[in-house]
């Protein structure tokens, strides 16, 4: 069936590095936009960036521009999510999406997120 | 950024209740309003997109509307499997926003 599965838990130090994975079964990789969305203990979703599999083209929320990084390796149809610089505030939730429809450098058409990762929590702690 | 206001914030309804959900946008979105149900510990679940088009698979007792920049998600007939966050969310323009969120309890 179509799903997302995505890499466990981390626990990670301020100030460093995590990378999580998320994992394309059931459908055509290239065919549809990946994006990632995170949700802190008991708060609300934010959208953090997504990418294209086909060509690789991402686009970030401003927040996140400068210190995440989403690559695909389309071989394994997986994408990588990588988080530098972690602080206690990105302690989170990091979900993967599928999204229908498209995005282009303006906004996404036609687009909901259809199928979700189940989650990756990343707990940032000195 | 475009904001979303979702309200109320929390509602207490009983089976067999109508419950309706608005999501104001801060500026015009057209329709690209979408609608997401979420348990506890479990990732969102698409209802609605395209402000009124419903997900395959969803029941037909959810449905949504526009009206300008204020979006509704009716349930007709609450269902005890329908007691939920459910989150707007805008495709319009970046950065992608969601609703704070709107939590559907037990009277």
């Amino acid at each position: 069936q179509v799903q997302l599965v995505q890499s466990g838990a981390e626990v990670k130090s301020p100030g460093a590095s995590v990378r999580v994975s998320c994992k394309a079964s059931g459908y055509t990789f290239s065919g549809f936009f990946l994006h990632w969305v995170r949700q802190a203990p008991g708060q609300g979703l934010e959208w953090m960036a997504w990418i294209n599999p086909n060509s690789g083209d991402t686009k970030f929320g401003q927040k996140f521009q400068d210190w995440v990084t989403l690559t695909r390796d389309t071989s394994i149809s997986t994408v990588y999510m990588e988080l530098s610089r972690l602080k206690s505030d990105d302690t989170a939730t990091y979900y993967c999406a599928r999204a229908k429809g498209y995005c282009t450098g303006v906004a996404c058409y036609k687009s909901a997120f259809d199928i979700w990762g189940q989650g990756t929590t990343v707990t940032v702690s000195s | 950024a475009i904001q979303l206001t979702q309200s109320p914030s929390s509602l207490s309804a009983s089976v067999g209740d109508r419950v309706t959900i608005t999501c104001r946008a801060s500026q015009g979105i057209t329709s690209a309003l979408v609608w997401y149900q979420q348990k506890p510990g479990k990732p969102p679940n698409l209802l609605i997109y395209d402000a009124s088009t419903l997900e395959s698979g969803v029941p037909l007792r959810f449905s949504g509307t526009r009206s300008g920049t204020d979006f509704t998600l009716t349930i007709t007939s609450l269902q005890p499997e329908d007691f939920a966050t459910y989150f707007c969310q805008q495709l319009n323009s970046y950065p992608l926003t969601f609703g704070g969120g709107t939590t559907v309890e037990i009277k």
